[in-house]
């Protein structure tokens, strides 16, 4: 049992490249999300996952794509990278509501 | 919209004294609640989480909060704070809209000193 995979652990892209942030979980979890970390700012959503096929925004989406083609994965597609984006990236699952997300390791992305 | 509000960027405590972090949240209807913490370089680990029933919730590592609805808070406590408690905590609420969606507050980072 691995929990949630996240890969790769650190990625410097240039600006303009495109990327997928790879998500991985093996506990059958039907709710995902993505989070970026910055300094003092805590952790904001920027796409959540109810089940497979099923998708929505969270408080930051723009630049970013997600799709959830089965319950295990969830990649997180930018789609033209700019140093704004220089974040550390967190994903996490959860079986269901109200029992808290497991976290990922995190992504630690540098756009120069 | 749902969000959450940690009072104090940063908490420093001696050892073996009491750790309180506050945390006060905005909703319309009952939510979810939880604590994170975050080691350096590491993810985030669930502390404990207030979803119904007893408002006092106890958590790992001696940690507990108390959900008061009255005053929207969800304060953590710690009766008597440990080298190794220190590390960036979160506070959560689950949004209104969907309660598959949290959020989190912007951290307090928790120091002890010798």
């Amino acid at each position: 049992n691995a929990g949630v995979t996240q890969t790769p652990k650190f990625q410097v892209l240039k600006t303009g490249q495109s990327m997928t942030l790879q998500c991985a979980q093996d506990m059958n979890h039907e709710y995902m999300s993505w989070y970026r970390q910055d300094p003092g700012m805590g952790l904001r959503l920027i796409h959540y996952s109810v089940g497979a096929g099923i998708t929505d925004q969270g408080e930051v989406p723009n630049g970013y794509n997600v799709s959830r083609s089965t319950t295990e994965d969830f990649p997180l597609r930018l789609l033209s990278a700019a140093p704004s984006q220089t974040s550390v990236y967190f994903c996490a699952s959860s079986l269901k509501q109200g029992v808290g997300y497991t976290f990922g390791s995190g992504t630690r992305l540098t756009v120069v | 919209a749902q969000s959450v509000t940690q009072l104090g960027s940063h908490v420093s405590v001696s050892e073996g004294a009491l750790v309180l972090l506050r945390c006060n949240y905005s909703s319309s209807v009952p939510p979810y609640l939880f604590w994170y913490v975050q080691y350096p370089n590491q993810g985030l680990q669930l502390l404990l989480k207030y979803t119904t029933g007893a408002t006092l919730v106890k958590g790992i590592n001696g940690f507990e909060a108390e959900f008061k609805k009255s005053e929207t808070s969800f304060h953590l406590t710690k009766p008597s704070a440990h080298m190794s408690d220190a590390a960036e905590y979160f506070c959560a609420v689950t949004a209104y809209s969907s309660a598959s969606k949290i959020i989190f507050g912007s951290g307090t980072r928790l120091s002890i000193r010798p």
